[in-house]
């Protein structure tokens, strides 16, 4: 399996921009790129995927490499509410029985 | 509103103890997942299924077994249970094979071995 390489723990000030990166330079082709965050005693959530071009949706946006080989999860006005561990995996398209592996994560503190 | 729900939120069991923990989800997903979760160490994958009576050995699996024997419902099974197998158990489901199908998590269960 590809593994993603994320920075343990970041800071951001309330309502500034933040962007998170993940490293995944053994990225296959068919390899999507998740990210997804845990609030405080709950469970992960999914936050955005992405291929190739970047996305957004309510919640973030996704900027991807030309090369793929690293990601930035971007949140564009952070809250307290931000304040989580935000996870990158790679899930692979190819195969029905992937094994979904999570590493540490990042850990984002929002400064009021 | 889809779901993945765990049966138990904190659970307190004693030493050399056999634990159930109780997973079933609603969206008719055949890939289910259990992690742990234990401080700085981030999600660790015990084991995860992805068909009715099939298994697969996630990168700690020593001391778990699972059971899925309803394509709702992953069991995951301590059979004496011990001290450091105290942690946060979550499980996951999502549907397989095309990369972009988001991963479903249940609220987690608290497991203390005393």
């Amino acid at each position: 399996d590809a593994k993603t390489t994320q920075p343990n723990s970041m800071e951001s000030n309330e309502e500034e921009p933040v962007h998170l990166p993940c490293n995944h330079s053994t990225i296959s082709g068919t390899d999507y790129i998740h990210w997804y965050r845990q609030l405080p005693s709950q469970g992960p959530e999914y936050v955005i995927h992405g291929l190739t071009s970047n996305v957004n949706n309510r919640m973030a946006s996704l900027a991807i490499a030309e090369d793929r080989k690293s990601s930035t999860l971007i949140l564009h006005r952070a809250t307290l509410r931000d304040a989580a561990v935000y996870y990158c995996i790679l899930r692979d398209s190819k195969s029905s029985g992937d094994k979904l592996t999570f590493g540490t994560g990042t850990r984002l503190a929002v400064r009021p | 509103d889809v779901k993945v729900t765990q049966s138990s939120r904190y659970l307190v069991k004693r030493t050399g103890e056999k634990v159930f923990l109780e997973c079933v989800q609603d969206m008719d997903h055949e890939n289910m997942f259990w992690y742990r979760q234990d401080p700085g160490l981030g999600l660790r994958l015990i084991y995860f299924s992805y068909d009715v009576k099939m298994k697969e050995k996630g990168d700690i699996p020593e001391g778990y077994s699972v059971s899925r024997e309803k394509k709702e419902r992953f069991s995951l099974i301590l059979e004496s249970a011990s001290t450091n197998q105290t942690s946060m158990y979550l499980c996951a489901s999502t549907s397989p094979g095309q990369g972009y199908e988001k991963l479903f998590f249940g609220s987690g269960t608290q497991l203390s071995v005393l």
